[in-house]
C-alpha cells in the first residue's frame, strides 16, 4: 500500500540556520502531497501542498517540490525562527475515492535562540 | 470564515465505557474525515463521511462508528473503550473534489 516515510527527528538548530526535512514516498497512481504542521498542543496546520510532479509549494518561507522521479516532497527553509518549532508531517492522499490522508510519523523541530 | 471545531477538548473514560466526539466542518465543507493520533506517531485514518454516509474506513473495529449530520457536522463513536484507544481524535474538512483537508484542534481521550 502507500506510505510516507520521513526523516527522524528530533531535528535542533539554531535561529537563522538551514532546514531540510527529508520525505520520500511509496503509491501507486498519481498522489498529491502535503506537509502540516503541529505546533505544541495544538490540531494539524496545512503548511503547503503540491498536486503534480514538479510543483514548487510554499508558504511562510518553507518550500517543497513534487519529484516524481525520486518520489520525494522534501521541506526546506532557508533561515529559520524560533517560532518555528514543531512537529512537521509529510502526507499523501491517496488514488481512492476517498482521497485519505496516509501520514509520515512527524519530524520534531526544535530552534534554539 | 468559521474553521473546524470540535468537542470536547479533554475526556476522560474507564475502560468499557462509550464516548461521543463531535465534529463541525468548515463553512463550504461537505466532506468529514476523523483521525486517530497517538502519542509521537502520525495520524490513522479512521473513517471519512460524505453525505451522511461513509465514504471509506480505515484498519479499526467496528467499535468505531460515525455519523454525519445533514449540516456536515458529525460525530466518532466508540464502544467498549480499551487503553490502547487513549489518543488524540482529529476531525479534518474538505469539500468533495478539493484534496486538502482542514484540522479541528482535535480532542484528547485518556482511557484509564
Amino acid at each position: 500500500g502507500d506510505s510516507v516515510t520521513q526523516m527522524e527527528g528530533p531535528v535542533t538548530l539554531s535561529e537563522e540556520a538551514f532546514l531540510t526535512i527529508n520525505c520520500t514516498y511509496t503509491a501507486t497512481g498519481y498522489p498529491s502531497l502535503f506537509w502540516y504542521v503541529q505546533y505544541p498542543g495544538e490540531g494539524l496546520q496545512l503548511l503547503l501542498k503540491a498536486t503534480k510532479a514538479d510543483d514548487k509549494g510554499s508558504n511562510k518561507g518553507f518550500e517543497a517540490t513534487y519529484r516524481k522521479e525520486t518520489t520525494s516532497f522534501h521541506l526546506e527553509k532557508g533561515s529559520v525562527q524560533v517560532s518555528d518549532s514543531a512537529v512537521y508531517f509529510c502526507a499523501l492522499t491517496d488514488a481512492g475515492n476517498n482521497r485519505k490522508l496516509i501520514w509520515g510519523l512527524g519530524t520534531s523541530l526544535a530552534v534554539n535562540p | 470564515e468559521t474553521g473546524v471545531t470540535q468537542s470536547p477538548t479533554h475526556l476522560i473514560k474507564t475502560r468499557g465505557q462509550q464516548v461521543t466526539l463531535r465534529c463541525s466542518s468548515q463553512s463550504g465543507h461537505n466532506t468529514v474525515s476523523w483521525y486517530q493520533q497517538a502519542l509521537g506517531q502520525g495520524p490513522q485514518f479512521i473513517f471519512q463521511y460524505y453525505r451522511e454516509e461513509e465514504n471509506g474506513r480505515g484498519n479499526f473495529p467496528p467499535r468505531f462508528s460515525g455519523l454525519q449530520f445533514p449540516n456536515y457536522s458529525s460525530e466518532l463513536n466508540v464502544n467498549a473503550l480499551e487503553l490502547d484507544d487513549s489518543a488524540l481524535y482529529l476531525c479534518a474538512s474538505s469539500f468533495s473534489g478539493v484534496k486538502e483537508q482542514y484540522f479541528g484542534p482535535g480532542t484528547r481521550l485518556t482511557v484509564t
